[in-house]
């Protein structure tokens, strides 16, 4: 899977906009871009998603620009909930040389009043 | 409610004391992961199910075992903690045989060896 690389950490005022960059410029064809985040200590949680176009859900929204070398995502009203770190996890389908999430430093997002 | 569960979440034990950390989860999923998590190590995976009676190593499986002898049970085995397995455990899972799509993880459990 490819490596990604992500800023240590980001702040955010509550109520704006969170863009959280990541770079994979190694990314292949056939590798999904993840993003999960922890809040302080607890489970992992899944955000989103996405191969080549660009995806939305009901979190966040995830850009992947068009040589997928890079994506951001976006969280559109941040709140103090979304205090977190977040990782950026570029994944092969269906990998059985390795069947797992390689978690790396990931970015710790602030959210601030 | 979909989750996943794990017990004991808290547990100080000493070295060389049998342990089990149960994981459940309800949602019928085929994968089954267990991750530990150490401060500037990030989490590593120690092993994981894709089925059924099918376990196979993650990065750092040593000083632990698991079963899979019902789906929706996936317990981590420590037979004789030391020290260095003092850690905080997640356990993940996935509807896919893989780690794809939306893995769900367990709220975790902080495990102090003395």
């Amino acid at each position: 899977d490819a490596k990604t690389t992500q800023p240590t950490s980001m702040d955010c005022a509550e109520g704006r906009a969170a863009n959280l960059p990541c770079n994979h410029s190694t990314i292949s064809g056939n590798e999904y871009v993840y993003w999960y985040r922890q809040i302080h200590s607890q489970g992992p949680q899944y955000i989103i998603h996405g191969l080549k176009n660009n995806e939305t859900n009901e979190m966040a929204s995830l850009i992947i620009t068009e040589d997928r070398k890079s994506s951001t995502l976006i969280l559109p009203h941040a709140t103090l909930r979304d205090t977190a770190v977040y990782y950026c996890i570029v994944r092969v389908a269906q990998n059985n040389a390795g069947n797992m999430l390689t978690f790396g430093g990931g970015t710790r997002l602030m959210v601030k009043p | 409610e979909a989750q996943v569960t794990q017990n004991p979440r808290y547990l100080i034990t000493v070295t060389g004391k049998k342990l089990t950390v149960t994981c459940s989860q309800n949602m019928n999923h085929e994968y089954m992961s267990w991750y530990r998590q150490d401060p500037g190590l990030g989490l590593r995976q120690i092993y994981y199910s894709m089925n059924v009676e099918v376990t196979d190593k993650g990065d750092v499986p040593e000083g632990y075992k698991v079963s899979r002898k019902e789906k929706r049970n996936f317990p981590l085995i420590l037979e004789s903690p030391s020290p260095n397995q003092t850690s905080l455990y997640f356990c993940a899972s996935s509807r896919y045989r893989w780690a794809d799509g939306e893995l769900f993880f367990g709220e975790g459990s902080r495990l102090t060896v003395l």
